[in-house]
C-alpha cells in the first residue's frame, strides 16, 4: 500500500523564521510530488509541484526532492502569520493521475 | 473555486436516506476525484473518473456509488447514508498536462443524523 508520511505537528515558527515541513513516501514509483496547504474550514489548495530531484523555488516556498531517499520537504522562507495552515504532501507514481495524501502537518506562525 | 463547483455545500440528513453530491467543473478536465476528509484520516479517495462512464474505485468506496455522464459532472451517491458518512467531501479535477495538479471544490458539508 502505497504511504505518505508526515509529522503532524504543530510545527510553530516565529514570524519571519524559516518553516521546514516534511514528508517521506514509500512508493519508489513516485514521480509527481505536490505541496497543498489548507486553510481551517477550506478546501486544499496547490502551491508547489516538483518532479526532479533538486530544489525547486517561488517565492518564499522551496520544495527540495530527493528520490534516493524518499523524501520532499518544503521551506516556507520570512514565514508569515498567514502561512499557519496545514500542509498536505502528495505523491503520483507513472502517470497513473492518482495522488496518494499525506495527514498534513499543522504549521503555526506566530507573532 | 474557480472552474469547479460543489453542491450542495451543506447538507444534513437521516440515516438510510440515500443522498448525492454533485461537482461540476468549467475547465474541461478529464480526471474527476471524490474524496472524504476526516480528522485523523487526511484526505481518502472515494472514487476517481478518467472520462465519461469511465470511473474506478478508490480506497474508501463501500457504500458509494458515482457516475459521470458528461465531462463536467461527477455525481457521488450514497445508496443509504450512515453515521459514519459524516464527514467533509471534496471534489478536485486534474487535466493531466504538464504542469498539472490537483484543483480542489470548495467542499460539501455532510451530517448524517
Amino acid at each position: 500500500q502505497k504511504e505518505v508520511e508526515q509529522n503532524s505537528g504543530p510545527l510553530s515558527v516565529p514570524e519571519g523564521a524559516i518553516a521546514s515541513l516534511n514528508c517521506t513516501y514509500s512508493d519508489r514509483g513516485s514521480q509527481s510530488f505536490f505541496w497543498y496547504r489548507q486553510y481551517s474550514g477550506k478546501s486544499p489548495e496547490l502551491i508547489m509541484s516538483i518532479y526532479s530531484n533538486g530544489d525547486k523555488e517561488d517565492g518564499r516556498f522551496t520544495a527540495q526532492l530527493n528520490k534516493a531517499s524518499q523524501y520532499v520537504s518544503l521551506l516556507i522562507r520570512d514565514s508569515q502569520p498567514s502561512d499557519s495552515a496545514t500542509y498536505l504532501c502528495a505523491t503520483e507514481g507513472g502517470g497513473s493521475y492518482i495522488p496518494t495524501f499525506g495527514r498534513g502537518t499543522s504549521l503555526i506562525v506566530h507573532p | 473555486d474557480a472552474g469547479i463547483t460543489q453542491s450542495p455545500r451543506h447538507k444534513v440528513t437521516e440515516t438510510g436516506t440515500p443522498v448525492t453530491l454533485r461537482c461540476h467543473q468549467t475547465e474541461n478536465h478529464r480526471y474527476m476525484y471524490w474524496y472524504r476528509q476526516d480528522p485523523g484520516h487526511g484526505l481518502r479517495l472515494i472514487h476517481y473518473s478518467y472520462g465519461v462512464k469511465d470511473t474506478d474505485k478508490g480506497e474508501v468506496s463501500d457504500g458509494y456509488s458515482v457516475s459521470r455522464s458528461k465531462t463536467e459532472d461527477f455525481l457521488l451517491t450514497l445508496e443509504s447514508a450512515t453515521s459514519s458518512q459524516t464527514s467533509v467531501y471534496f471534489c478536485a479535477i486534474s487535466d493531466g498536462g504538464i504542469n498539472y495538479g490537483y484543483t480542489f471544490g470548495s467542499g460539501t458539508r455532510l451530517t448524517v443524523v
